[in-house]
């Protein structure tokens, strides 16, 4: 069966400092890939995605960035933190087409401070 | 960027009522879209994925329904339990086809 791990759950980190956020794939192979954040009071929005090893897409400018070095891995980071970055971030995956559904991580929950 | 709408967006209802929710979203160029329910602290937990017109959908006490000439969808619960209290979200596929854009989800609560 397939699983998706992503972490850690928590972190607080300090307004400039790096990140770096990972999630993988187990069960199945290439996956399309997102990251996917929710802000106080938001909805989920969607910031990265990846159909393969490499491709990236950003569906809204910010200060991340995404890469997939493997095919079942995706890394969200960033080199300076915002206090805006502060919020909810999950990972999912799907099967190549959408006749069916997206399975999340459990999330991680960022604070900047 | 595709634009999904949800209403209300929260809701509060008594055990035993029956209650609904809308998506709407663009009608051109429609892939699929899915409904998810979100409890917290948990993750995001898929629904129903529909992608015809007319598509209905059930599971237990609650069902779905799809009008994509419209670009709308029904979420239905019947005889809501406590349980039920979570966010639903509903997603439809960006132009590319090749991601979910979601709404911002209707927060149901249910009291006892």
């Amino acid at each position: 069966s397939q699983t998706i791990h992503q972490w850690p759950a928590t972190l607080v980190q300090p307004v400039g400092s790096p990140l770096s956020l990972e999630c993988t794939v187990e069960g199945t192979s290439n996956p399309n890939l997102y990251w996917y954040r929710q802000a106080a009071g938001r909805g989920l929005q969607l910031l990265f995605y990846s159909v393969g090893i490499g491709q990236i897409s950003s569906e809204v400018p910010q200060n991340l960035s995404a890469s997939r070095p493997q095919d079942r891995q995706f890394i969200l980071s960033s080199k300076k933190l915002l206090l805006s970055d502060s919020g909810f971030y999950l990972c999912a995956w799907s099967r190549s087409g959408w006749g069916t559904e997206a399975f999340f991580g459990q999330g991680t929950r960022l604070t900047v401070v | 960027i595709l634009n999904v709408e949800q209403s209300p967006q929260s809701l509060h209802v008594q055990e035993g009522d029956s209650t609904n929710f809308t998506c709407s979203f663009p009608s051109s160029n429609f892939y699929a879209l899915h409904w998810y329910r979100w409890e917290t602290a948990k993750s995001p937990e898929a629904l129903f994925v529909m992608t015809l017109n007319g598509d209905e959908k059930k599971k237990g006490r609650i069902s779905a329904t799809l009008n994509t000439k419209e670009g709308y969808s029904y979420l239905y619960i019947k005889g809501s339990q406590p349980e039920d209290s979570a966010t639903y979200l509903c997603a439809s596929v960006n132009q590319a086809g090749t991601a979910l854009i979601f709404g911002k989800g209707t927060t149901l609560s249910v009291s006892s």
